[in-house]
Order: structure tokens, then C-alpha cells, then sequence
């Protein structure tokens, strides 16, 4: 059975600052891994998509990577801002049948002014 | 193009009685999936559904619940007999392949409060 775990739980840090949120997640057997963000009482945003065959994707101020076989990601938010405050979500899709995510607990960012 | 829509936003029910959550797929998806996340967790798959077939409903609990994507209209989770343990936030996500470079695009939500 495929578990995502997200560390830490929850982060405070200064604007400006870099910062990196892990995931890892227990069976290597997965198409693809999803960053989401989510902000209170709102729907999900979709912020990097990584297929199994791919080692990192990048979008403006993110960086996530993927290493499969350790069963590892990481996304990297430089330069950070007041607005970056959100809970990220990191989800895998399982390489089995049923198109399903499995989800992380998330990690709640706040970034302070 | 629109989202993924989803209603109501917000609903209030007293237990006993039935939910029912709307979901609009984004134009030209025929995948929509259901999560639940409840206070403090994480978001859980609940089912996979294309037009007219249940695909995957591995996440739906045994009793009181079920889900539909008809032929025409948006698809409907239906909870009969709310019980307070139902109270979550209900996310609704459309595809439009079952292929592994897809991505789900998801819905606002809707806010389910069993009183």
C-alpha cells in the first residue's frame, strides 16, 4: 500500500528566505509525483507535475526533483514571500489501475513579512 | 475554459438526512475523481469515475455512499443518513485521459457540515 509522508509538518520562516519541503512516499512503483498548493477554505492549484522518467521540473520561483528509486522529492521555493503562505500538498499516482492520487498530510508554510 | 466546478460550496445538514455534491468536469475532460479530506488530514481518494462507468471505487466507504457520472450532466456523490463523522471538505478532480502523463485539475471544494 502506497503512503506519502510530508516533513516537516508545518514551517515558519523570514521573506527572502530559500526553503525546501519534503516528501517521500513508500513504493518506487508510481507514473508520476504532483505538488499542489492549497489555501485555507480553497480548492487545490496544481504546481509542478514530475512523470517517473523525469528528474526535476521547474516553474519560476520552484524547483521540485524526484528521485524514484530512493522513493524521495523535494520542492525548493526560492526567494520566498509573504504570498507562498499555503499548505503544499505532495501526491503520487500509483502505477497501478485506478488513476488515483495518493496524498500527503501537507506541509502549512507561512512566510513572514 | 472553465474549471472544474463544483456545488453547492458550502452545505449544512442535519443527520439523517441526504448530501448531494455536484461536480462539472472541465470542458472536454470524461475523468472525474472524488477525495474527502477531513480536519486535519490529508486528502483521500474516494472514487474514479468515466461517463456511465464506475472505474475505481476502492476509496468509497461500504454503507451510505455513491457516486455517478451519467451520460449527460455532472457527476453526483450522494450520502444518505449524514452522520457527523461525514463533515469534510469534498474535492472533486477532472482528467481528460487515464494516461500517466496526465493531470488532474481540481475543483473548489464543497464544505459538508452535518449538524
Amino acid at each position: 500500500k502506497q503512503e506519502v509522508t510530508q516533513i516537516p509538518a508545518a514551517l515558519s520562516v523570514p521573506e527572502g528566505e530559500n526553503l525546501v519541503l519534503n516528501c517521500s512516499f513508500t513504493d518506487s512503483a508510481i507514473y508520476n509525483l504532483q505538488w499542489f498548493r492549497q489555501d485555507p477554505g480553497k480548492g487545490l492549484t496544481s504546481l509542478l507535475l514530475i512523470q517517473s522518467s523525469q528528474r526535476e521540473q521547474t516553474s519560476g520561483r520552484l524547483n521540485a526533483s524526484l528521485d524514484k528509486s530512493s522513493g524521495r522529492s523535494t520542492l525548493y521555493i526560492a526567494a520566498s514571500q509573504p504570498g507562498d503562505s499555503a499548505t503544499y500538498l505532495c501526491a503520487v499516482r500509483p502505477a497501478e489501475y485506478g488513476n488515483k492520487l495518493v496524498f500527503g498530510a501537507g506541509t502549512i508554510l507561512r512566510v513572514k513579512s | 475554459n472553465a474549471g472544474v466546478m463544483q456545488n453547492p460550496r458550502h452545505l449544512v445538514r442535519r443527520r439523517g438526512q441526504e448530501a448531494r455534491l455536484r461536480c462539472s468536469p472541465m470542458k472536454g475532460h470524461s475523468h472525474v475523481y472524488w477525495y474527502r479530506q477531513l480536519p486535519e488530514e490529508g486528502l483521500k481518494f474516494m472514487v474514479y469515475l468515466q461517463k456511465e462507468n464506475i472505474i475505481d471505487e476502492s476509496g468509497m466507504p461500504k454503507e451510505r455512499f455513491s457516486a455517478e457520472f451519467p451520460k449527460e450532466g455532472p457527476s453526483i456523490l450522494r450520502i444518505q443518513q449524514v452522520v457527523r463523522g461525514d463533515s469534510a471538505a469534498y474535492f472533486c478532480a477532472s482528467s481528460t485521459t487515464r494516461g500517466g502523463a496526465d493531470t488532474q485539475y481540481f475543483g473548489p471544494g464543497t464544505r459538508l457540515t452535518v449538524l
